[in-house]
């Protein structure tokens, strides 16, 4: 069936290298895109979104970019620090306005000081 | 604005009792989205309300669970004669006409 997935269950970097997590979704219908950070205890926190008419888009720190060929997703965290350590989703929406998020099963991130 | 309020943060209930899971939407949100997350894993769609209506619960179990958005009142989430495997949290989103979700802090159900 169509899902979201993420190619990496973990990842660790040093603090200050650059992150880059990534999604594969196979619904070639999906027209947005979200990435959530999670904390431990915590609900997903909105980090930065992509339409699919958009092959990049730039937030502080971080950088997402869309493959639309090979339905391909990713972030990239820039300067990594110790509060960057979390778990991140990508979500996607099969349509628009209040259609419910499908989530990816998510990467941990885990920042080395 | 207090944002998207769960409650309880944590509950436990025996196999067989029932349980109550509450969310109340940020002001201004009239749509509601209940999922749950297993450990170690993402977030799986559960049930869509707006007020006083189920718009999707493709993603609810046939059996035991049940939700309800109310005209007054938060959102709940019933699950009837919990199992072990129901332990997992359950978070709650809302959004306003048009999208745009915000995320809960959870509720953690441990059946005992």
């Amino acid at each position: 069936g169509e899902s979201v997935g993420l190619h990496l269950p973990t990842l660790s970097v040093q603090e200050g290298d650059n992150s880059i997590i990534n999604c594969a979704y196979s619904n070639s219908a999906s027209d947005y895109f979200i990435w959530y950070k999670q904390e431990s205890g915590k609900g997903p926190q909105f980090i930065i979104d992509i339409r699919s008419n958009m092959d990049k888009r730039q937030g502080q720190r971080v950088t997402v970019l869309l493959n639309k060929t090979v339905k391909h997703l990713s972030l990239q965290i820039a300067a990594t620090q110790p509060g960057d350590s979390a778990v991140y989703f990508c979500a996607e929406i099969r349509g628009s306005g209040n259609t419910p998020l499908v989530f990816g099963k998510g990467t941990r991130l885990s920042v080395i000081a | 604005n207090a944002g998207v309020m769960q409650n309880p943060r944590h509950l436990v209930r025996r196999r067989g009792q029932e349980a109550r899971l509450r969310c109340s939407p940020m002001k201004g949100h009239s749509h509601v989205y209940w999922y749950r997350q297993l450990p170690e894993e993402g977030l799986k769609f559960m049930v869509y309300l707006q007020k006083e209506n189920i718009i999707d619960e493709s993603g609810m179990p046939k059996e035991r669970f049940s939700a309800e958005f109310p005209k007054e009142g938060p959102s709940i989430l019933r699950i009837q004669q919990v199992v072990r495997g129901d332990s997992a949290a359950y978070f709650c989103a809302s959004s306003p006409q048009g999208g745009g979700y915000t995320f809960g802090s959870g509720t953690r159900l441990t059946v005992v």
